[in-house]
């Protein structure tokens, strides 16, 4: 049973560039929730999506940022306009049934912005 | 969220039993005691939960004190694949919460 996937797990952008991450949940888990973790900082609560919803993006930048999860394929969290200050790790999880059950973690996405 | 407090780091021997402790004094009857734990920088891995009743499964065990103000996480026969950031986690909802953990060390 595969665990929670992510890509790429590092990425480089230019500052004003556009970064892409994308996760793919367990099998059979249809709750997606984003973390971002600053360099030597705990994890973060972002973003909490179900299928083609987002349910709270309270964690999330107002400006530049943006999550989905569509009905078909992988969720994706889309960084516009990147800036130094983004440079962090980013972990997605997914959980089967409920918001309660536990989340189970990809192994994340390093953006380094230059 | 009720907050927890861990101490920062502790060392353990290999073998041995690695007892970790977290307070959270300010709990809520419905908060869940959460903790995870992150290798490296890896993503964090799921270990254990428990609201009351102490838990166990094929990593550690989860000890919650009567009042539920503290809790400790026994790993029973640390190894060397043990060494990580061990997070505890008062759960309300679906946000964790991570804090600075405690720095696990286990040394041969």
């Amino acid at each position: 049973n595969a665990g929670v996937m992510q890509n790429p797990r590092h990425l480089v952008r230019r500052r004003g560039q556009e970064a892409r991450l994308r996760c793919s949940p367990m099998k059979g888990h249809s709750h997606v929730y984003w973390y971002r973790q600053l360099p030597e900082e705990g994890l973060k609560f972002m973003v909490y999506l179900q299928k083609e919803n987002i349910i709270d993006e309270s964690g999330m930048p107002k400006e530049r940022f943006s999550a989905e999860f569509p009905k078909e394929g992988p969720s994706i969290l889309r960084i516009q306009q990147v800036v130094r200050g983004d440079s962090a790790a980013y972990f997605c999880a997914s959980s089967q049934n409920s918001r309660e059950d536990e989340q189970y973690f990809g192994p994340g996405t390093r953006l380094t912005v230059t | 969220d009720a907050k927890t407090t861990q101490p920062t780091s502790m060392d353990c021997a290999e073998g041995r039993a690695a007892n970790l402790p977290c307070n959270h004094s300010t709990i809520s009857g419905n908060e869940y005691v959460y903790w995870y734990r992150q290798i490296h920088s890896q993503g964090p891995q799921y270990i254990i939960h428990g609201l009351k009743n102490n838990e166990t499964n094929e990593m550690a065990s989860l000890i919650i004190t009567e009042d539920r103000k503290s809790s400790t996480l026994i790993l029973p026969h640390a190894t060397l694949r043990d060494t990580a950031v061990y997070y505890c986690i008062v759960r309300v909802d679906y946000k964790l919460s991570f804090g600075a953990g405690t720095t696990v060390t286990v040394r041969a």
